[in-house]
């Protein structure tokens, strides 16, 4: 079982390059989100998707571009890095998130903006 | 709004005693969902358990236990008897309805031989 599986783990960026993250879960969710992590600050939400076809911004979605390709795929787009956006990065789904379900975390992606 | 805090940034525990993690929410909606997850040293994070609003019984599972109190608004984990293996950022977060989780700051767990 993958579960939510993101690509790459490790990256490292110079500052105005541009990158996309990418997510797949095979559980048949409904609900896909992004979330950034940095240290004293928990996970803060980027961008989610509630459905295919939908996306909405989150706490923090400056700097940051979403694509919910089809069910199974959610990828989060720099288009020009800033160090302030080094952060690990955590994709999740859930059946349907505004009812409580539980959402289930990729292993995160390691990004680092030069 | 609402908000979580876990108020204990990092604890330190020897192996074998029991150590509790606190969580306090805020929110002003009557229905919602509370959780923990644990993110161990690996990275990735593992969902732990679920409680809605409506459902103040405390659980049991081997050795994490949870007490849910609404007079306090507190969501606390203990874990009886810890273990190395316990060593990890747990973090508390809190869901309302047509709104998005929202996560506490998390509190290190160290256990030590």
């Amino acid at each position: 079982n993958a579960g939510v599986t993101q690509t790459p783990k490790f990256q490292v960026l110079k500052t105005g390059q541009s990158m996309t993250l990418q997510c797949a879960q095979d559980m048949n969710h409904n609900s896909m989100y992004w979330y950034r992590q940095d240290p004293g600050m928990g996970l803060r939400l980027i961008y989610y998707s509630a459905s295919e076809g939908t996306t909405d911004k989150g706490e923090v979605p400056n700097g940051y571009n979403v694509s919910r390709l089809n069910k199974r795929e959610f990828s989060l787009r720099l288009e020009s890095a800033a160090p302030s956006q080094t952060s690990v990065y955590f994709c999740a789904s859930s059946r349907t998130g505004e009812q409580g379900q539980p959402q289930h975390f990729g292993d995160g992606t390691r990004l680092s903006i030069l | 709004a609402q908000k979580v805090t876990q108020a204990q940034t990092e604890i330190s525990v020897v192996e074998k005693e029991d150590v509790t993690l606190d969580c306090v929410y805020e929110t002003r909606d009557t229905t919602y969902y509370l959780f923990w997850y644990k993110q161990p040293p690996s990275g990735e994070l593992v969902f732990l358990i679920r409680r809605n609003s409506f459902d103040e019984q405390n659980e049991i599972s081997g050795r994490y236990s949870w007490n849910f109190q609404k007079s306090t608004s507190s969501f606390n984990f203990t874990i009886t008897a810890s273990q190395v293996v316990d060593s990890a950022v747990y973090f508390c977060a809190l869901i309302v309805l047509g709104r998005q989780l929202t996560f506490g700051s998390g509190t290190q767990l160290t256990v030590l031989p």
